[in-house]
């Protein structure tokens, strides 16, 4: 059981703004460590899409952001577009685990 | 071109045992550490095992403890995963994956294309 979660689904029209909530604990994303998104497309492996909350690997768009507040962080994607229909998972550190690494539960994002 | 390539997976009885393995390239492999990373069909991530640079620290999900034992040879530029004593909920697509250090929360990067592990009677 993750201990960083997220809304199973999101959907939007092409070009509408959707947002994913990544939320954690004091332990985790609250005691001030980074949060980093991942993207997997369907039957692929997962590819890193934003590291240390708000940035971008090369060749990211950036219609994809990210963000973090408080306990949760969030990833945005605007201008939705077909090829963003994909599943998404928050990854972050807690320090009340063995290893640390951890990750959200995942949500799926639906292009409609 | 960094890149990982995972290989064998395949089906297993309950309790038996598999070693998969992760060819890196593209990268000094000896100067990162590594993680293996499972997901359950139609299921989340999960963490599996770290191992460092060295090899020297290793740490596992409780799922897998006493079970599953990381290494790596980085003289082959190799990462591997022993595991025993498997059991159905094993069942998952592995990835091993890199780990980018950082000041304060590291992340992974690149991953492997995965490899297949069914246990099954």
């Amino acid at each position: 059981q993750s201990v960083l979660t997220q809304p199973p689904s999101v959907s939007g029209a092409p070009g509408q703004r959707v947002t994913i909530s990544c939320t954690g604990s004091s332990s985790n994303i609250g005691a001030g460590y980074d949060v980093h998104w991942y993207q997997q497309l369907p039957g692929t492996a997962p590819k890193l899409l934003i590291y240390g909350n708000s940035n971008r690997p090369s060749g990211v768009p950036d219609r994809f952001s990210g963000s973090k507040s408080g306990t949760s962080a969030s990833l945005a994607i605007t201008g939705l577009q077909a090829e963003d229909e994909a599943d998404y998972y928050c990854q972050s550190y807690d320090s009340s685990l063995s290893g640390s690494n951890v990750f959200g539960t995942g949500t799926k994002v639906t292009v409609l | 071109e960094v890149q990982l390539v995972e290989s064998g997976g395949g089906l297993v009885q309950p309790g038996g045992s598999l070693r998969l393995s992760c060819a890196a390239s593209g990268f000094t492999f000896s100067s990162y550490e590594m993680n293996w990373v499972r997901q359950a069909p139609g299921k989340g991530l999960e963490w599996v095992s770290y191992i460092s640079s060295s090899g020297s620290t290793i740490y596992y999900a409780d799922s897998v403890k006493g079970r599953f034992t990381i290494s790596r040879d980085n003289a082959k530029n190799s990462l591997y995963l022993q595991m025993n004593s498997l059991r159905a909920e094993d069942t998952a697509v592995y990835y091993c994956a890199r780990e980018i250090p950082t000041v304060t929360t590291n992340w992974f990067d690149p991953w492997g294309q995965g490899t297949l592990v069914t246990v099954s009677s």
